[in-house]
C-alpha cells in the first residue's frame, strides 16, 4: 500500500521567511496530493491540493510542487506570518479518497 | 451550508464501556470517511462508507470497532469494550463523490476526542 514520508518534523522560521515542507510517496498510482493545516485542537483544513497531471500550483503565499518521476511533492509558504504556525500534513490518494497522511510538520513562525 | 458535523466533541468512557461517535456529512455529500489521530501523529484511515454500504474497512481494527451509514441519519462509529489505547481524536470527513471521482476534496469535521479512563 501507499506510504507517505514527511520532513522535517519541526520547522522554525522567522516571520517573513519562507518555509518548505517535503513529502515522498511510494505508490506510483497515486494521483491526488492535498495539504492540510491543523491548529491545536482543531480540524484539519485543506489549504491546497494538486493532481498528478499538474507540476505546480499556487494560491497567494502558498504553492505546491509535484515531481512524479521522483515521487515527491513539496509545500512552499512565502512571507510567513505568526498565524501560519500550525501542524501541516501532506497526503496522497489513489482513486477514491482513501488519503494516506504523512506524519506532520510542526511549523513555528516567530515574530 | 453547514460543514461536517460531529458529536460529541468530547467523550469520556471507562474501560469496558461502549463509545458511539456520530457524523453528519455536508449537505449533498453521500460519502463518509472515518480517520483516527493519535496524539502527535498523523491521521490514519479507518473506513469509507456510502449510504447503507461499507466500501472499504481496511483500516478498521478487526474486533470491537464497527461503522454504519444508514439511509436516514448520521454515520456512526461504534467502539465496544473500549480500552485505554482507543483514546484518540476521531475525525469524520465527507465528499460529494467517491470511487472514480475526479473531485477528491475531503472536508473534515471538528472531531470527537475520546478519552478512556
Amino acid at each position: 500500500g501507499e506510504n507517505v514520508e514527511q520532513h522535517p518534523s519541526t520547522l522554525s522560521v522567522q516571520e517573513g521567511d519562507s518555509a518548505v515542507i517535503k513529502c515522498t510517496y511510494s505508490d506510483s498510482a497515486s494521483n491526488y496530493f492535498p495539504w492540510y493545516k491543523q491548529e491545536l485542537g482543531k480540524r484539519p483544513q485543506l489549504i491546497i491540493d494538486i493532481r498528478s497531471n499538474v507540476g505546480e500550483k499556487k494560491d497567494q503565499r502558498i504553492a505546491v510542487t509535484l515531481n512524479k518521476t521522483a515521487k515527491h511533492f513539496s509545500l512552499h509558504i512565502t512571507e510567513t506570518q505568526p498565524e501560519d504556525s500550525a501542524v501541516y500534513f501532506c497526503a496522497a490518494a489513489t482513486g477514491f479518497q482513501k488519503l494516506v497522511f504523512g506524519t506532520g510538520t510542526r511549523l513555528l513562525v516567530s515574530p | 451550508n453547514a460543514g461536517v458535523m460531529q458529536n460529541p466533541r468530547h467523550l469520556v468512557r471507562r474501560r469496558g464501556q461502549e463509545a458511539r461517535l456520530r457524523c453528519s456529512p455536508m449537505k449533498g455529500h453521500s460519502h463518509v470517511y472515518w480517520y483516527r489521530q493519535l496524539p502527535e501523529e498523523g491521521l490514519k484511515f479507518m473506513v469509507y462508507l456510502q449510504k447503507e454500504n461499507i466500501i472499504d474497512e481496511s483500516g478498521m481494527p478487526k474486533e470491537r470497532f464497527s461503522a454504519e451509514f444508514p439511509k436516514e441519519g448520521p454515520s456512526i462509529l461504534r467502539i465496544q469494550q473500549v480500552v485505554r489505547g482507543d483514546s484518540a481524536a476521531y475525525f469524520c470527513a465527507s465528499s460529494p463523490r467517491g470511487q472514480g471521482s475526479t473531485n477528491e476534496k475531503l472536508f473534515f469535521g471538528s472531531g470527537t476526542q475520546l478519552s478512556v479512563l
